[in-house]
């Protein structure tokens, strides 16, 4: 079946500017997660939603970044004034509840600031 | 989340066995050892979870040591497809243990 999906894969802007990232997790899983990874490390956690509701927003780094997701399935990640060191890949996982042990990962957005 | 402690890097012949370590040594009670992996350019992929006894599945075996303080991640028999980067992770069971807290993981090649 369809796995999560993230557009689009790549993504290059110029400083200052505003971004959107989207995800399409597996239809039915109502757990979705945002995570950031710098080259080398291993992904950081950013936001958690639970269907709607964005249920942990605790690893999100300023108030510049901000997600939703509306109607509990697509989930929009927004940056606004975007700086050199955003750049990185945006993944997004789902999972079919919240302490599903498994979770599905996308392929990723690589965001690069110029 | 406790904190892992995993090797950099290694490299295995392939269609040989791949033991990679992983020491967990503050890991509490309620923690899972979880792990993924990460293909290059992809996102990371589950592989396999356990809380004290060892386990199997169709991708690896997991060894839990008696004290829970380390676990290895066996692969039977590597192929090319399995250079990855390898994550162990540390999970809660407990309210709130939804997101995953990575480390930088160890980097294996496999070498034909």
């Amino acid at each position: 079946g369809a796995g999560v999906s993230q557009t689009p894969s790549n993504k290059v802007t110029e400083k200052g500017k505003y971004v959107e990232l989207r995800c399409d997790p597996i239809s039915g899983h109502t757990a979705l997660y945002w995570y950031r990874q710098s080259l080398g490390q291993g992904p950081e956690f950013l936001i958690y939603f639970q269907g709607t509701g964005a249920a942990d927003d605790s690893g999100l780094p300023n108030d510049r970044f901000f997600a939703v997701r509306p109607e509990g399935s697509v989930s929009t990640l927004k940056i606004q004034r975007t700086e050199r060191g955003d750049s990185a890949v945006y993944l997004c996982a789902s999972s079919l509840a919240a302490r599903s042990y498994e979770q599905f990962f996308g392929p990723g957005t690589r965001l690069t600031v110029l | 989340d406790a904190k892992t402690t995993q090797p950099n890097s290694m490299e295995s012949n392939e269609e040989e066995p791949v033991h990679l370590p992983c020491n967990h040594s503050t890991i509490s009670g309620t923690d899972y050892i979880h792990w993924y992996r990460q293909l290059p350019s992809q996102g990371p992929e589950y592989v396999i979870h356990g809380l004290t006894s060892n386990v199997n599945n169709r991708m690896a075996s997991l060894a839990i040591a008696e004290d829970r303080k380390s676990s290895t991640l066996i692969l039977h028999r590597a192929t090319l497809r399995d250079a990855a980067v390898y994550y162990c992770i540390l999970k809660e069971t407990g309210a709130g243990s939804y997101q995953l807290t990575f480390g930088k993981g160890t980097k294996l090649s496999v070498i034909p």
